[in-house]
């Protein structure tokens, strides 16, 4: 198995624009998770999808930010208009229930530069 | 709302050496315990895992931590520490419904001395 696949693997964009995430999870993995990583606020939980549906964003930062998931092979996690704080690393993660607790599958993130 | 403190922020040990992270979790209800590594430029490997039954599990790379409910802890311990071992280690629990979220800590960085 390849694994749960993030392109692009570093991004590098100006104020203002939109910056788009993209995530392969693993096949048969039915939860996806996006996940922020900085030095000060550590690991957050964005967003995840259950089944493609969205089931909890509370973690999601402010209106710039969106996730979609149309089908059960991708995701991706757009910021509309990107702002310097939301330089970090963006970790996708893929799931299958595991008698009722979740093993997760990280990729290898997506290190987001915002000028 | 559950939370995880990682109380050391870096440790560093020689190689050969045990070791021993500290984990503690503020959860209502009975947690799922999880030890997760990062090694630079990369994603989280999970190491271990806790849902129910033996409070000593173990996992991988020699890897071993001990559920303990009294003190609200879930230390990850190895008895030896190889230098390929540097990287940082995140504790998480995993709360909500399936517990499918996951709460990680701000991790511990562990240096390995040779």
């Amino acid at each position: 198995d390849a694994g749960v696949i993030q392109s692009p693997r570093h991004e590098v964009t100006e104020m203002g624009q939109e910056v788009t995430l993209r995530c392969k999870p693993i096949s048969g993995h039915n939860s996806l998770f996006w996940y922020r990583q900085t030095m000060m606020r550590g690991l957050e939980l964005l967003i995840y999808f259950n089944n493609n549906v969205p089931i909890d964003d509370s973690g999601m930062p402010e209106d710039r930010f969106s996730a979609k998931m149309p089908n059960a092979s991708f995701s991706t996690l757009k910021i509309q208009p990107s702002e310097p704080r939301d330089s970090a690393v963006y970790f996708c993660a893929s799931s299958r229930a595991d008698r009722g607790g979740e093993k997760l599958f990280f990729g290898s993130g997506t290190q987001l530069s915002v000028l | 709302a559950q939370s995880v403190t990682q109380p050391d922020i870096h440790i560093t040990v020689s190689e050969g050496a045990s070791l021993e992270l500290r984990c503690n979790y503020s959860y209502g209800a009975t947690p799922y315990l999880f030890w997760y590594v990062q090694s630079p430029g990369q994603g989280l490997q999970l190491l271990l895992k806790y849902f129910s039954g033996d409070t000593l599990v173990q996992g991988i790379k020699g890897f071993e931590a001990e559920f303990k409910r009294s003190q609200s802890s879930f230390n990850l311990r190895k008895p030896s520490v190889h230098w390929s071992d540097a990287a940082e280690y995140f504790c998480a629990v995993g709360a909500g419904t399936g517990r499918r979220a996951l709460t990680f800590g701000s991790g511990t960085r562990l240096q390995v001395q040779p």
